[in-house]
């Protein structure tokens, strides 16, 4: 099952910051906490990750709060091609030996 | 660079019929993860292949099983075929030049089999 829980649905406004919950509460101290995205038909792309700071990158940012047991990605000028299924998913930190587990994701609806 | 290409984009097949399923990973990676997608569902891990061995396996019959090839493609085989097994399947490389941590994988397009 996935460690994570997030909302089911968000609307956000074109040109505006998208903010997506996760709770992780159940997160182990080696894990880290890895959003993927997968819009209509394609496959899972890689957003983000991070251990316990927060990160950014061209894509957006991670905020990873101090207890590590949520987080929020924020997509911070969100345009339409942003709508998709957010997936955020706790993964040990060793190797590539592991498996993802996605959960059901949040569908983020970028309106104009 | 081309990333992961899987193949056929389609497929339809009759119950109790047999499937294959192709994959070739990004230009340096050397695993190679297939996962099942049915509709409104997140991707279910199926199995893990690398050094042409299956390293790790998800919660699936053992009527799915694949293969790696030297070249480190794989193929997915899906036996006697059941209506449940119609969904998108995924296929996800990584590289094993891993900083401490980082475990992205990529993803292919996926092949939309439909059981009827």
């Amino acid at each position: 099952d996935a460690k994570t829980t997030q909302p089911p649905s968000m609307d956000c406004a074109e040109g505006r910051a998208a903010n997506l919950p996760c709770n992780h509460s159940t997160i182990s101290g080696n894990e880290y906490v890895y959003w993927y995205r997968q819009i209509h038909s394609q496959g899972p792309q890689y957003i983000i990750h991070g251990l316990k700071n927060n990160e950014t990158n061209e894509m957006a940012s991670l905020i990873i709060t101090e207890d590590r047991k949520s987080s929020t990605l924020i997509l911070p000028h969100a345009t339409l091609r942003d709508t998709a299924v957010y997936y955020c998913i706790v993964y040990p930190g060793s190797g590539n030996t592991g498996k993802l587990i996605f959960g059901q994701g949040t569908t983020l609806q970028v309106k104009p | 660079d081309a990333g992961v290409t899987q193949s056929p984009t389609h497929l339809i097949k009759t119950r109790g019929q047999q499937v294959t399923l192709r994959c070739s990973p990004k230009s340096g990676h050397d695993t190679v993860s297939w996962y099942q997608q049915a509709l409104g569902q997140g991707p279910q891990f199926i199995f893990q292949y690398y050094e042409e061995e299956e390293r790790q396996r998800g919660n699936f019959p053992d009527r799915f099983s694949g293969h790696q090839f030297p070249n480190y493609s794989s193929e997915l085989n899906v036996n006697a075929l059941l209506l449940g097994d119609s969904a998108l399947y995924l296929c996800a490389s990584s590289s094993p030049y891993l900083l401490a941590g980082s475990y992205e994988q990529y993803f292919g397009p996926g092949t939309r089999l439909t059981v009827t």
